[in-house]
């Protein structure tokens, strides 16, 4: 149980094109959905939280505006790079959790932007 | 300090050995503890959840937590190259609180 389903896996764009990466709980009703950045051999850095039906809540140092957050329903949330550029390269991951139950995550989005 | 400090490694283990990891952390107010496995180019997979202090069992895995020396492990027994990958742990206040605070990981090397 408690399976997070992330997609696209890897996506390659040119620099200036937007980029929608989903997340969906398959098995469970995510009540909050998380959105981490990941570097090579670092360890997760949380970009913000969303709960179903409210605004994201951004952590210090990202760009609402760059990084769109949906949680329009309890089973999906989508991440949207805006005006992507190389910099935004990185490996984008998803979790969810259910109530006071632990994060599940999905299996990631690696972003290359050109 | 950071809040949570863990061991980068790499720990390389010749299959069948029992591994220990570890994490400390500085925050008394943690009370639920986490450990994810993350394999290369994949999301972290839950191993185990525990909450406060003592032991945890399941399969080849063992968490511990002492809250009084602010310090967790996780225990693999029988271990198997299958099992090479990255382990997280993973910190927060309250079930409901939204932030996990994650160590920086271990690499671990299981060789055949």
């Amino acid at each position: 149980g408690a399976v997070v389903s992330q997609h696209p896996s890897w996506v390659i764009c040119k620099s200036g094109t937007s980029v929608k990466i989903e997340c969906r709980s398959l098995d469970f009703q995510a009540t909050t959905m998380f959105w981490y950045r990941q570097f090579p051999k670092q360890s997760l850095m949380l970009m913000a939280t969303s709960n179903e039906g409210s605004k994201a809540t951004y952590e210090q140092g990202v760009e609402k505006d760059k990084f769109l957050i949906n949680h329009a329903s309890l089973t999906l949330s989508t991440l949207t790079v805006t005006s992507a550029h190389p910099e935004d390269s990185s490996f984008y991951i998803c979790s969810g959790r259910e109530s006071n139950q632990p994060q599940h995550f999905g299996d990631g989005t690696r972003l290359s932007i050109l | 300090q950071k809040e949570v400090e863990q061991d980068p490694g790499p720990l390389s283990v010749p299959e069948g050995a029992i591994v220990s990891l570890n994490c400390t952390y500085s925050n008394s107010a943690f009370q639920y503890f986490m450990w994810y496995r993350q394999y290369s180019r994949k999301g972290p997979e839950l191993l185990m959840y525990t909450y406060s202090s003592g032991n945890k069992e399941d399969g080849r895995f063992t968490a511990q937590v002492d809250k009084s020396s602010k310090y967790i492990s996780l225990f693999i027994r029988d271990s198997q190259p299958s099992d090479s990958a990255t382990y997280l742990c993973a910190m927060s206040v309250t079930a409901g609180t939204y932030k996990y605070i994650f160590g920086t990981g271990t690499r671990l090397k299981v060789l055949a």
